[in-house]
This record gives structure tokens, C-alpha cells and sequence, in this order.
């Protein structure tokens, strides 16, 4: 079974400032994964993710993660924040099954 | 080329009743999941369908089911509804082989938000 563990619910920056989201995973076997980003009224988006190629991942809108797996860590950043990254942001873990199983989400809201 | 759509986006009904919501996958895609998002949750997984059967099931009472047709759309119905139901309903669409189980990318619809009274 696998599973993510958000820490912080609610992260809130300074324009130009790093975003800093923690995602903690807990997986059986070699883990996939994924951060998604969500904004009001709308789906999920996939901003990145990690199939055991380079541990170092970079995506869209500038954000990039990297996977450690002795800390059992995929922390998503961004050098400078933005406006328009105000959002909630799901980290999410799949394996040897079909379903993505998500953490509760952070939601980042960005100070003028 | 149009993205996941789902339908209707809201929708309000009482306990008891019945309710069904609909998804049609991106182009090229031919798995279809739903995920049910309570307020201030994380999506849940609640079944998968692939080749019109459903492939993997989450934790949820068998009030809840799926279809997949033949143009790989699918439905989600939900039968006696509870106050509890009330959540944004996610579909999202993939295609299964590319990569393994987990690595398939999934493309998520905005959502069927249903509110139960």
C-alpha cells in the first residue's frame, strides 16, 4: 500500500519568496510520484512527476522536485512565487496498482 | 483537442435519491478513474474502469457504481445518496500500457459537484 503525508496545510509567501511544499510518501515498492496543483472551481493539473528516472524533476510554471529516498521525501519548490501560484497543491503516490492515493493538500497563498 | 469532460458541474439532491454523472476521456485515452473530493480533502479513489470492466476499487460501499461503454466514456452512479456524499466528483482519464501500473499520467476532468440536502 502507499501514502503521502502533506505537512502543512496552509503555507503562505511573500511575491518573489520560495515556495517550499512538504511531501513525505510511504510505499512498498518503488513509488511513482506526482504533485497536482488545483485552482478554484477546476480540476487537478499535473505540475511534475517522478517514474525512477532522474531525482531531480523539473515542471511546469517553473516548480521542480526532488526525490530522496532515504528521507522518504518529494518536496516540491519554486525559486520565486508568484501571483498566480496561489492554489491548493496535492502531492500524490501510485505503485503497483491502479489508484493514486493524494495527501490532503496544501494551499499557498501569495502575499503582494 | 478537448480535455476530460464531465457533466452536469453542479448538481443538488436529497437523501435517498439516486444520481448519476458522466465523463468523457481525452482523445486517445482509454482508462477512466473517479475521485471523490470532500471539502478541504484530497481525492479518493473510488474504481477504475478499463476495457468496460472495472479494473480496481477503492473503499467505497457498493452504492457506488460505474460503466464503461464502448467509446470508453463512463458513468458513476450513486444510489441513496447520504448527506456525507455531498463532494466534487473528479474523472480522469489515462492510457493504460505506457509505462506500468503507477506511471500512467492521469488528466483530470474540473468535476461534477454534487450537494446532497
Amino acid at each position: 500500500a502507499q501514502s503521502v503525508t502533506q505537512l502543512g496545510s496552509h503555507v503562505s509567501v511573500s511575491e518573489g519568496a520560495l515556495v517550499l511544499l512538504r511531501c513525505n510518501y510511504s510505499s512498498s515498492v518503488p513509488p511513482y510520484l506526482f504533485w497536482y496543483v488545483q485552482y478554484p472551481n477546476q480540476g487537478l493539473q499535473l505540475l511534475l512527476k517522478y517514474t525512477s528516472a532522474a531525482t531531480l524533476v523539473k515542471g511546469i510554471n517553473g516548480f521542480e522536485a526532488e526525490f530522496k529516498k532515504s528521507e522518504t521525501s518529494f518536496h516540491l519548490t519554486k525559486p520565486s512565487a508568484h501571483m498566480s501560484d496561489a492554489a491548493e497543491y496535492f502531492c500524490a503516490v501510485s505503485g503497483d496498482d491502479y489508484k493514486l492515493s493524494f495527501g490532503a493538500g496544501t494551499t499557498v497563498t501569495v502575499r503582494a | 483537442d478537448a480535455g476530460v469532460t464531465q457533466s452536469p458541474t453542479h448538481l443538488i439532491k436529497t437523501r435517498g435519491q439516486q444520481v448519476t454523472l458522466r465523463c468523457s476521456p481525452k482523445s486517445g485515452h482509454d482508462t477512466v478513474s473517479w475521485y471523490q473530493q470532500a471539502l478541504g480533502q484530497g481525492p479518493q479513489f473510488i474504481f477504475q474502469y478499463y476495457e468496460e470492466e472495472e479494473r480496481q476499487r477503492g473503499n467505497f460501499p457498493d452504492r457506488f457504481s460505474g460503466h464503461q461503454f464502448p467509446n470508453y466514456s463512463s458513468e458513476l452512479n450513486v444510489n441513496a445518496l447520504l448527506l456525507g456524499d455531498s463532494a466534487l466528483y473528479l474523472c480522469a482519464s489515462s492510457l493504460t500500457g505506457t509505462g506500468g501500473f503507477g506511471a500512467n499520467v492521469l488528466t483530470f476532468g474540473a468535476g461534477s459537484r454534487l450537494t446532497v440536502l
